[in-house]
C-alpha cells in the first residue's frame, strides 16, 4: 500500500516552545492531508484538514493560531504546535488518501509529543 | 457533522470464541466504513472496510456487516487469538479522499488464552 511517513516519532519540549511535525506521502501525491490528535485511551479526533496551496480547515475548538498547518507541496504537510503547554501533550497522527487509487486512508506512524 | 458511536468499550473473550463490536453512525451520506486495529503507541491499522453498496464483507476470520437503513455496522472476529488483543476503532466517512474519517470511541479487546 501507499506510504505516509511522519517525523519525528516522539519529541519532548519545554513549555512555551514550538514543535514542528512533518507528514510526507512517499509514493503518491496528496492534495489533502488530515491531522488527528489522540489523547491516552481516547479516540482519534480530527484537528484540521490540510489543503495543498491553500489554508487549512480547522475543526471547532482547535486554535488555528496555535496549531499552524502548512501544506506547501503535494507530498508534505507540517503541523507546528506553537507555545506548547503540557495539555498539548498527545499523540498526533496525519493521514492521507492516495487519490490515484482512492481505496483507503493511509496513516503516518504518529508523533508522541510530551511538553514538560 | 458525522457522529459515530461504538460499543462495547471493553470486551473480554476466551481464546477461540467470537467477538462482535458494533457501531452506529448519524450521517446518511456516509458511505465508507473502515475498521482499525491499534496497538499502543502505533498507527491505526486497517483490518477491513466496507462501502455502502455492499451489505457484508469477509476476510478470513474477520467480517463486517452493514445495515444502511438502521445506520449501523458491526465487526465480527471468529476464532479469536491472543494476538487479536488490541483497541479496535470503527470509522465513517463520505468515502472520497477529501473527506476525513470520524472515529468511534474504541473497543479494548482482550483475548484470554
Amino acid at each position: 500500500g501507499a506510504v505516509v511517513s511522519q517525523h519525528p516519532s516522539w519529541v519532548i519540549c519545554k513549555s512555551g516552545t514550538s514543535v514542528k511535525i512533518e507528514c510526507r506521502s512517499l509514493d503518491f501525491q496528496a492534495t489533502t492531508m488530515f491531522w488527528y490528535r489522540q489523547f491516552p485511551k481516547q479516540s482519534l479526533m480530527l484537528m484540521a484538514t490540510s489543503n495543498e496551496g491553500s489554508k487549512a480547515t480547522y475543526e471547532q475548538g482547535v486554535e488555528k493560531d496555535k496549531f499552524l498547518i502548512n501544506h506547501a507541496s503535494l507530498t508534505l504537510s507540517t503541523l507546528t504546535v506553537t507555545s506548547a503547554h503540557p495539555e498539548d501533550s498527545s499523540f498526533y497522527i496525519c493521514s492521507a488518501w492516495d487519490h490515484g487509487r482512492d481505496t483507503e486512508a493511509f496513516f503516518g506512524q504518529g508523533t508522541r509529543l510530551t511538553v514538560v | 457533522g458525522e457522529n459515530v458511536e461504538q460499543h462495547p468499550s471493553t470486551l473480554s473473550v476466551q481464546e477461540g470464541d467470537s467477538a462482535v463490536i458494533k457501531c452506529t453512525y448519524s450521517d446518511s451520506a456516509s458511505n465508507y466504513f473502515p475498521w482499525y486495529k491499534q496497538e499502543l503507541g502505533k498507527r491505526p491499522q486497517l483490518i477491513i472496510d466496507i462501502r455502502s453498496n455492499v451489505g457484508e464483507k469477509k476476510d478470513q476470520r474477520i467480517a463486517v456487516t452493514l445495515n444502511k437503513t438502521a445506520k449501523h455496522f458491526s465487526l465480527h472476529i471468529t476464532e479469536t487469538q491472543p494476538e487479536d488483543s488490541a483497541v479496535y476503532f470503527c470509522a465513517a466517512s463520505m468515502g472520497t479522499g477529501r473527506r476525513a474519517l470520524t472515529f468511534g470511541s474504541g473497543t479494548r479487546l482482550q483475548v484470554q488464552p
